[in-house]
């Protein structure tokens, strides 16, 4: 069974600044997705960021991108140039690539994220 | 509608009752997800539907709880007589299609057992 795992409970940059968050996974699937999620405190979960595992290339959405290391199983998330508006939970999800009779994510157990003016 | 739509936004329920949970996905949207989120926890799936039947039931964790979706639209999550520790965040999500395809939460249903 594929598991995600976030060490980083919480963590906290100053705005303008960078901030990285760590996932790992575990799978024995060669093709697959990952995603990070971001929830506000309106509960709504809201996709940040898409990597499909055949693809070398690290994907990038205007200032989030992530460092994709499948040899390792990581997924980090990096945030630049951060703002007060960042401040949520995120979390990182797996999903497999030929879901079968399922689809479903997979999630880690969050990262709260608080920015500071 | 605009969004996938969840009612009640919050529900308080006394031990052993039953409660309803509604699911409204995106129009056209074929696959419909439960998912339930505890406190402090990542979101864990609880049931999958493509169309009206239920593809991917895994996830329920005991015959008190059920769903269904009887016309491929509107979903709704049953559970029986309930307890304190199913109180969480229950939420759907929809997307278009099986594979390769956004999925779109709705903002959940907060359970309350008291």
């Amino acid at each position: 069974a594929q598991t995600v795992t976030q060490s980083q409970p919480e963590m906290s940059v100053q705005e303008a600044e960078t901030v990285t968050l760590s996932c790992t996974y575990d799978t024995s699937e060669s093709d697959y997705y990952l995603f990070w999620y971001k929830q506000p405190p309106s509960r709504q979960m809201i996709l940040v960021i898409r990597q499909e595992a055949y693809k070398q290339q690290n994907a990038t959405e205007n200032r989030f991108s992530v460092n994709f290391q499948k040899a390792a199983k990581s997924f980090s998330l990096k945030i630049s140039d951060s703002q007060l508006g960042d401040a949520a939970m995120y979390f990182c999800a797996y999903r497999t690539l030929y879901g079968g009779a399922t689809n479903k994510l997979i999630f880690g157990t969050g990262t709260l994220l608080a920015v500071q003016p | 509608g605009a969004g996938v739509s969840q009612t009640p936004s919050n529900k308080v329920t006394e031990k052993g009752k039953y409660v309803e949970l509604r699911c409204d996905p995106i129009s056209g949207h074929t696959a419909l997800y439960w998912y339930r989120q505890s406190l402090g926890q990542g979101p864990e799936f609880l049931i999958y539907f493509q169309g009206t039947g239920a593809a991917d039931d895994s996830g329920l964790p005991n015959d008190r709880f059920f769903a269904v979706r009887p016309e491929g639209s509107v979903s709704t999550l049953k559970i029986q007589r309930t307890e304190r520790g199913d109180s969480a965040v229950y939420l759907c999500a929809s997307s278009k299609g099986r594979t390769n395809t956004e999925a779109f939460f709705g903002q959940g249903t907060r359970l309350t057992v008291v």
